[in-house]
């Protein structure tokens, strides 16, 4: 099956700091990507889709400049948590999949980003 | 994208069959209705999607409703290694926002 690659797998970094995350589809190629958070014990919530060629869409209440988003190929898509605060830990997922109606998306094995 | 709806929490017996229920009363004629799991830390991982008819694969079965109102995931030999939260979902393409609900924590119990 499809596979989707998440690196690093996990972070640590001091406040203030940028940390860059990246997602590639490594056996199909992927127009669109999606970009998830998932605090403790919450279900995933949806950041952004991340659209090759063009500007990401955010989900309201998402910042965009605080989280950067960047789809130059069709299979690598990254997010860049700009300035980062303790606040911003949690646990970065990405997702992609070969567009289409009953078409499969798959994800990755996610980001835990600890900021000091 | 349609709504759904799941219970919280399950238990279910090792070596027994896991029946996970999903409610999207609302879903239109062109959605798919997905399931996903996930282990603890980990990336969700897919199990099987459907659009009208029931669909089996090597992990599990999906039985959808005549009236495509609710679905449910049937795990046929529940082992331990199945415990994860699993989410059910629904959209009309996956090129649209996959949005996850607060899925059913599943646990197998020896």
């Amino acid at each position: 099956g499809a596979v989707v690659s998440q690196h690093p797998s996990w972070v640590i970094c001091k406040s203030g700091t940028s940390v860059k995350i990246e997602c590639r589809s490594l056996d199909f190629q992927a127009t669109t990507m999606f970009w998830y958070r998932q605090f403790p014990k919450q279900s995933l919530m949806l950041m952004a889709t991340s659209n090759e060629g063009s500007k990401a869409t955010y989900e309201q209440g998402v910042e965009k400049d605080k989280f950067l988003i960047n789809h130059a190929s069709l299979t690598l898509s990254t997010l860049t948590v700009t300035s980062a605060h303790p606040e911003d830990s949690s646990f970065y997922i990405c997702s992609a999949g070969t567009t289409g109606q009953g078409e499969k998306l798959f994800f990755g094995s996610g980001t835990q980003l600890s900021v000091l | 994208d349609a709504k759904t709806t799941q219970p919280p929490s399950m238990d279910c017996a090792e070596g027994r069959a896991a029946n996970l229920p999903c409610n999207h009363s609302t879903i239109s004629g062109n959605e798919y209705v997905y399931w996903y799991r996930q282990i603890h830390s980990q990336g969700p991982q897919y199990i099987i999607h459907g659009l009208k008819n029931n669909e089996t694969n090597e992990m599990a079965s999906l039985i959808i409703t005549e009236d495509r109102k609710s679905s449910t995931l049937i795990l046929p030999h529940a082992t331990l290694r199945d415990t994860a939260v699993y989410y059910c979902i629904v959209t009309r393409n996956t090129g649209n926002q996959f949005y996850f609900g607060t899925g059913t924590s599943l646990t197998v119990i020896p």
